[in-house]
């Protein structure tokens, strides 16, 4: 079936610098979703991407789909402490979803 | 409005008891998504509805799992004859309709089975 790796699973930043998650997949998806979860909370939807290519903006975040469309990122430019989370990437459309691992972000003030 | 709730929110049951989990979607969504997330992993798909319909229930672990919905609104997972490694926080989502739009998150259940 369907697999999707997220890679780093921890990363440790000072505040102000930058922050990247990366996914990737054996095979070309039709789209892929980003997922924000705080200590003790549950996944809020981010973003979801479409198109071959895409690159979408939300403030400091930006998020990519590869051209091929198996792989996207989500890039957070100058973290802030309310950045603190875990970032998931959710592949799957109708039905069955597949979350990847997950990582998790700490911010250092 | 409100959103998806779930009750309890944190259960404690002893290995061999039956526990039932309930999840009231938002108001109207079709889709609703039953999940485990053990602790520091992603969500783990379980169960999948569209109305009352289970249309996929592949991410079940045992048939000690079974999850209804028999109205197409509240859902229910219930868990027989817990075990240790049933331990975890039980996640259910709920969207507007069968193909993809955003999820909405209840706060889970967290399940402790001693």
């Amino acid at each position: 079936g369907q697999q999707v790796m997220q890679i780093p699973q921890y990363q440790h930043v000072q505040e102000g610098e930058d922050f990247t998650t990366y996914c990737n997949s054996s095979t070309t998806l039709s789209n892929i979703q980003w997922y924000k979860q705080r200590p003790g909370g549950h996944p809020v939807f981010l973003i979801q991407l479409v198109k071959s290519g895409e690159v979408k903006k939300q403030k400091r975040l930006t998020f990519q789909f590869g051209e091929a469309k198996k792989n996207s990122s989500l890039h957070i430019t100058a973290t802030q402490t309310t950045d603190v989370g875990t970032y998931f990437c959710e592949i799957g459309n109708t039905g069955k979803l597949i979350f990847g691992q997950g990582t998790t972000l700490q911010v250092k003030p | 409005g409100a959103g998806v709730s779930q009750s309890p929110r944190y259960k404690v049951a002893k290995r061999g008891q039956d526990v039932a989990l309930r999840c009231d979607p938002i108001s109207g969504h079709v889709s609703l998504f039953w999940y485990q997330q053990a602790l520091g992993q992603g969500p783990e798909f379980l169960t999948y509805f569209q109305n009352e319909a289970q249309l996929d229930k592949s991410g079940l672990p045992s048939d000690r799992f079974f999850a209804e919905r028999p109205e197409g609104s509240v859902s229910t997972l219930k868990i027989q004859r817990t075990q240790q490694e049933d331990s975890a926080v039980y996640l259910c989502a709920s969207r507007t309709g069968a193909s993809y739009n955003e999820q909405f998150f209840g706060p889970g259940t967290r399940l402790t089975v001693l």
